[in-house]
């Protein structure tokens, strides 16, 4: 059975810090990893990852993927309260990319 | 125009009512996906539409009825539902249909919050 695990599931941090949330999975047939954050209600797209050891960044998130260890890191430098949210990894499969597996999320708060 | 929209927000139906959910993305998007989500759990996929043709279909219960009109709209048909069907339901789309190779980036509706009583 496919299945992607996230650690920590929850983590309390205070604003200015840097966080690294896990996503580690045992898939068939991998195709790519991707984030997303969900605040509310609506996920949004953060990062998609294909190739072991190539960092992506967006401002202050950056994500790498290690296919060798069956995971990936997303890190977030200088916290913001703006970054409270659950953080949701995901995997694509080479058969039915349409059909992403998802881990059970983070829930990231930051504290003023 | 990136967005997703669902109607309505939110949704009280009893177990006897046929109801509707409805989304639509005008991004040219080519397929569009409904997923379910209950409280502290990750997004279940429900049904997948490719190219406006029903390409996945989870094993849901035939009280959730899929519809896509055309290429940018999708509905939810809803009836007879149990309680247990209560949680937020997610309307996404993809740029591409199946096969393409983008189609895992996915653009996500703000959901229709739905209690059934």
């Amino acid at each position: 059975e496919d299945k992607v695990v996230q650690s920590p599931l929850s983590l309390v941090v205070h604003e200015g810090d840097t966080v690294t949330l896990n996503c580690s999975y045992e898939v068939t047939n991998f195709r790519s990893l991707l984030w997303y954050k969900q605040e509310k209600k609506a996920p949004t797209f953060l990062f998609m990852l294909t190739s072991s050891g190539i960092e992506k960044k967006s401002g202050r998130l950056s994500s790498i993927l290690d296919k060798k260890e069956l995971s990936s890191i997303l890190n977030i430098t200088a916290t913001q309260t703006g970054d409270s949210a659950i953080y949701l990894c995901a995997v694509g499969l080479i058969q039915g990319a349409q059909k992403l597996v998802f881990g059970q999320g983070t829930r990231l708060t930051i504290n003023p | 125009d990136t967005e997703v929209t669902q109607t309505p927000k939110h949704l009280v139906m009893g177990m006897t009512n046929k109801k509707s959910l409805k989304c639509e993305q005008h991004m040219g998007h080519r397929a569009m996906y409904w997923y379910k989500q209950k409280a502290k759990k990750p997004p279940e996929l429900m049904f997948v539409y490719s190219y406006e043709k029903l390409s996945i279909n989870e094993s849901v219960p035939s009280r959730f009825s899929p519809e896509c009109p055309n290429s940018s709209l999708l509905n939810l048909h809803l009836h007879a539902l149990q309680p247990e069907d209560s949680a937020l339901y997610l309307c996404a789309s993809s740029q591409e249909g199946q096969g393409g190779s983008t189609n895992e980036k996915l653009f996500f509706g703000s959901g229709t919050q739905l209690s059934v009583l």
